[in-house]
């Protein structure tokens, strides 16, 4: 099966910095996504294209990617980014198009 | 400003056919390139990638729920509505639709719509 292998959990204290992987045989050559989702909210898009970010996004999160490996990284972490977070990736040639990851608790 | 907001029933019947609708606003489903897709999520566990519509009303679905799921659209309305049949209690999740101006991520997304699935 496809499937994208995140921590379960991160733990990091106020303005050091989270670093979040996401794991699968050669993700490298696949455009990697994150989302932020907070509780009881929608997900939010922070990070496309492996490391592009949407208008609004603080700085602080980064993305990266390469080998068998993603990574969000969120520098500075602040109260506020304690939240879920999930990577995804678009494979056109699986059955199943679009995959999330097992997603990330981030305590802070 | 690009909103979406999901509405539905809270409640389904195992076996009943559940019908979502998603209502847009802010863009077009007619632009060239414009998507939406329905992504759910069980509680307290991971996204599931659903289904998705494309501008020129192409459909695409997830191969584990293909043959219980239909997607279509609205333009006039600005609607697209997602019907999933034989509910079961697996499918008790919150269920969201999601705006894909680029077809390989969701940049804005509904608020969601809980779906529990109980006798």
């Amino acid at each position: 099966s496809y499937v994208l292998t995140q921590p379960p959990s991160v733990s990091v204290a106020p303005g050091q910095t989270a670093r979040i992987t996401c794991e699968r045989n050669n993700i490298g050559s696949k455009s990697v996504n994150w989302y932020q989702q907070k509780p009881g909210q929608a997900p939010v898009l922070v990070i496309y294209y492996d490391s592009d970010r949407p208008s609004g996004i603080p700085e602080r999160f980064s993305g990266s990617n390469s080998g068998n490996t993603a990574t969000l990284t969120i520098s500075t972490v602040e109260a506020g980014d304690e939240a879920d977070y999930y990577c995804q990736v678009w494979d056109s040639s699986s059955d199943h198009l679009y995959v999330f990851g097992t997603g990330t608790k981030v305590t802070v | 400003q690009v909103t979406l907001r999901e509405s539905g029933p809270a409640l389904v019947r195992p076996t009943q056919t559940l019908t979502l609708t998603c209502a847009y606003s802010g863009f077009s489903l007619n632009s060239p390139g414009m998507r939406v897709s329905w992504i759910r999520q069980p509680p307290g566990k991971a996204l599931e990638w659903l289904a998705r519509i494309d501008w020129d009303d192409e459909t695409f679905y997830n191969t584990s729920l293909k043959t219980r799921l239909t997607i279509s659209k609205d333009t006039t309305k600005n609607h697209v509505v997602l019907t999933m049949n034989n509910m079961d209690p697996a499918d008790t999740a919150t269920y969201y639709c999601a705006r894909m101006a680029d077809i390989r991520w969701f940049d804005s997304w509904g608020q969601g719509t809980l779906v529990t699935v109980s006798s």
